[in-house]
């Protein structure tokens, strides 16, 4: 069956460490990644997009990579601050030729703490 | 442009009534969306539009609920019927349709919808 895996448990962190999201995906082939943001009670926040072909991509704080072979994506906040605390969501773009239809993980909620 | 909007905010129905819901893209995206997302889920694909064709529907959009785009601009999600089951938020989101950019998806706030 075709699943998408986020760490259902909150991570907790310091501020000022980097926090680490984990999104594991089995029976795709995605075209491309995506992890977004989202606060409770409000629409998802794009964050960051990777091809299939693409290993890394950042953006400031923010880093993704995306390993095909391991089917798995991990994102990375450096430098974490309060403001980062939400749950953020990863998502598969499963179309042809992409931009077609998203799939997303349950999410994962993040608690930066000062 | 202000980002995509959604309107209402919330909507509180009775079993048995019908709802609609309108969205309003970023204008220079071609293709939008409609997810719905329960408490503590991640959103689902109910269905998109190119311009002012529906390309896919889910099969989550059963014959009571039915999407439009008529003129490849605003877009409406009209459930009839509503069942319990069919709370949940409603997301509306738009993008550009080509592959050479590194923008994804544009969501809007959302309409919540309670079935009472």
């Amino acid at each position: 069956s075709q699943k998408i895996e986020q760490n259902s448990e909150a991570l907790n962190i310091q501020e000022g460490k980097t926090a680490t999201l984990t999104c594991n995906y089995t029976n795709y082939s995605p075209a491309y990644l995506q992890w977004y943001r989202q606060d409770p009670g409000r629409g998802p926040v794009f964050l960051l997009l990777i091809r299939e072909n693409e290993k890394e991509k950042r953006k400031e704080r923010l880093k993704v990579t995306f390993d095909t072979t391991l089917k798995q994506s991990l994102f990375h906040i450096t430098a974490s601050q309060p403001a980062d605390s939400a749950t953020y969501l990863c998502a598969l773009d499963i179309g042809n030729t992409g931009f077609q239809k998203l799939v997303f993980g349950t999410g994962t909620r993040l608690l930066v703490s000062p | 442009d202000t980002g995509v909007s959604q309107d209402p905010r919330h909507k509180i129905t009775k079993r048995g009534q019908n709802v609609t819901f309108r969205c309003d893209p970023i204008s220079e995206h071609n293709r939008l969306y409609w997810y719905r997302q329960t408490l503590g889920q991640g959103p689902e694909f109910l269905t998109y539009f190119q311009n002012e064709a529906q390309l896919e529907k889910s099969r989550l959009l059963s014959d009571r609920f039915s999407a439009e785009r008529p003129k490849g601009s605003f877009s409406t999600l009209e459930i009839q019927r509503t069942e319990q089951g069919d709370s949940a938020m409603y997301l509306c989101a738009s993008s550009y349709s080509d592959r050479g950019h590194d923008y994804g998806y544009t969501f809007g706030s959302g309409t919540r919808l309670t079935v009472v």
